[in-house]
């Protein structure tokens, strides 16, 4: 089974700090996806990474994948309230269709 | 843009009693999946299917079908209802088979009583 650990599963930091989660397996994807998810919502895909080494930026989001496609990462420079929610990683996992995701990171910035 | 439509939103049941939640992909979306989440976890995959036929099964109780119809449109069709099937049931849409970026509809929330 593919398996996709985040790290840390929770998170409480203050208004204009920086963060980093991790999301790490064992196992090599072809691509990752980084959802975030609001109380009793539909996760909400805001980057999909597929080259190993790669770094996409969304305003004040970094992500990374890992060189080896195993890992990634997301980093939030001067966290604000709005970017509270949980933020889940996923990936393809064995078969041709179903998301395989991780535990997911409960972040809570506070003001 | 139009995202993915789930109806109901909520949705009560009793024990034993049958349920069915519908899915309308992304226009022009041709692969329709479903995943259940329980409180504090994180989605499973139940289900997909890719031009009207199922590409891919993950942990779907033997009480649970679903199908695809020529609109494109999803259905899962819950039986015998059971305490620990209350969860929020997501459906998710893309283009093509084999392509992992899902869009997600704002979930189905069932309640077993």
């Amino acid at each position: 089974t593919q398996l996709l650990e985040q790290s840390p599963q929770f998170l409480s930091i203050q208004e204009g700090e920086n963060l980093t989660v991790y999301c790490n397996s064992s196992s090599v994807f072809s691509s990752l996806q980084w959802y975030r998810q609001e109380p009793g919502e539909g996760p909400v895909l805001l980057v999909t990474v597929v080259t190993g080494g790669e770094v996409k930026k969304l305003k004040r989001l970094t992500f990374q994948f890992g060189d080896a496609r195993k890992d990634s990462s997301l980093h939030i420079t001067a966290a604000q309230p709005g970017d509270t929610g949980l933020y889940l990683c996923a990936g393809e996992g064995r078969g041709a269709q179903k998301l395989v995701f991780g535990q997911g990171t409960r972040l809570t910035i506070n003001p | 843009a139009a995202g993915v439509i789930q109806s109901p939103r909520h949705l009560i049941k009793e024990k034993r009693e049958t349920a069915t939640l519908k899915c309308y992909p992304i226009p022009r979306h041709d692969t329709v999946y479903w995943y259940q989440q329980g409180p504090g976890q994180d989605p499973q995959f139940l289900i997909s299917f890719y031009e009207k036929m199922q590409s891919d099964k993950g942990s779907i109780p033997d009480r649970f079908s679903a199908q695809q119809f020529s609109d494109y449109h999803s259905e899962l069709n819950m039986s015998s209802l059971e305490l620990g099937d209350s969860a929020l049931y997501f459906c998710a849409s893309s283009f093509g088979q084999g392509t992992y970026e899902q869009y997600f509809g704002p979930g189905t929330r069932l309640t077993v009583t």
